[in-house]
């Protein structure tokens, strides 16, 4: 484990279903991130929380709703979610979000939207 | 935004030789450069990383080298091993971090 936690792992949702997706850190970090990595693609920056003021949404669908009630967890609420949105999320966490380094990333939650 | 481009997507090299990823970006006030490794099934993990002021950093069998006026940078295993085999991404960080698309690394024993 690198100190980053998400559950669940696996996840195979209906489109009309909603789940959530969590994250946990007990690194200190004041800063964490939700990214979806699609095959073949850049990571792509979904939600950016820096001391739990959210500083980033990167033009996601209203479809993907992000919560962080501390500084130590952070949930991807999913509902009414396209085939597409099928991916790996990943979740990461940092010292500041104004630093570019010390990310440390969980191993994400594999959806799949059928 | 900064764009970063990654290549190649993927590469096979035998056992024992060396691995070259070449990543550039366009935004010049990206001020540090990380590279990271994925195995099957867990999250990137940092392996190294290069800062605008450093031309070139080593650690052990792996390097990275910058060149900032062609705003180009790369990745160096040598004496290549089957636990390399990943996916390498490289990154680039003016406000946020942005990705390539990754390397796809096979080795070959």
């Amino acid at each position: 484990e690198t100190g980053v936690t998400q559950t669940p792992r696996h996840l195979v949702m209906g489109m009309t279903n909603k789940k959530s997706l969590k994250c946990e850190q007990h690194l200190g970090h004041n800063a964490m991130y939700w990214y979806k990595q699609s095959a073949k693609k850049p990571l792509e920056l979904m939600f950016v929380y820096n001391f739990k003021e959210q500083t980033e949404n990167n033009s996601v669908p209203s479809r993907f709703s992000p919560e962080c009630p501390n500084s130590s967890h952070l949930f991807l609420h999913l509902h009414t979610l396209q085939p597409e949105d099928s991916a790996l999320y990943l979740c990461a966490s940092s010292q500041d979000s104004n630093l570019g380094y010390g990310y440390t990333f969980g191993s994400g939650t594999r959806l799949t939207v059928v | 935004g900064e764009n970063v481009e990654q290549h190649p997507s993927t590469l096979s090299v035998q056992e024992g030789d060396s691995a070259v990823i070449k990543c550039t970006y366009s935004d010049s006030a990206s001020n540090y450069f990380p590279w990271y490794k994925q195995e099957l099934g867990k999250g990137p993990q940092l392996i190294i990383d290069i800062r605008s002021n450093v031309g070139e950093k080593k650690d052990q069998r792996i390097a990275v080298t910058l060149n900032k006026t062609a705003k180009h940078f790369s990745l160096h295993i040598t004496e290549t091993q089957p636990e390399d085999s990943a996916v390498y991404f490289c990154a680039a960080h003016d406000y946020k971090l942005s990705f390539g698309a990754g390397t796809t690394v096979t080795v070959r024993a």
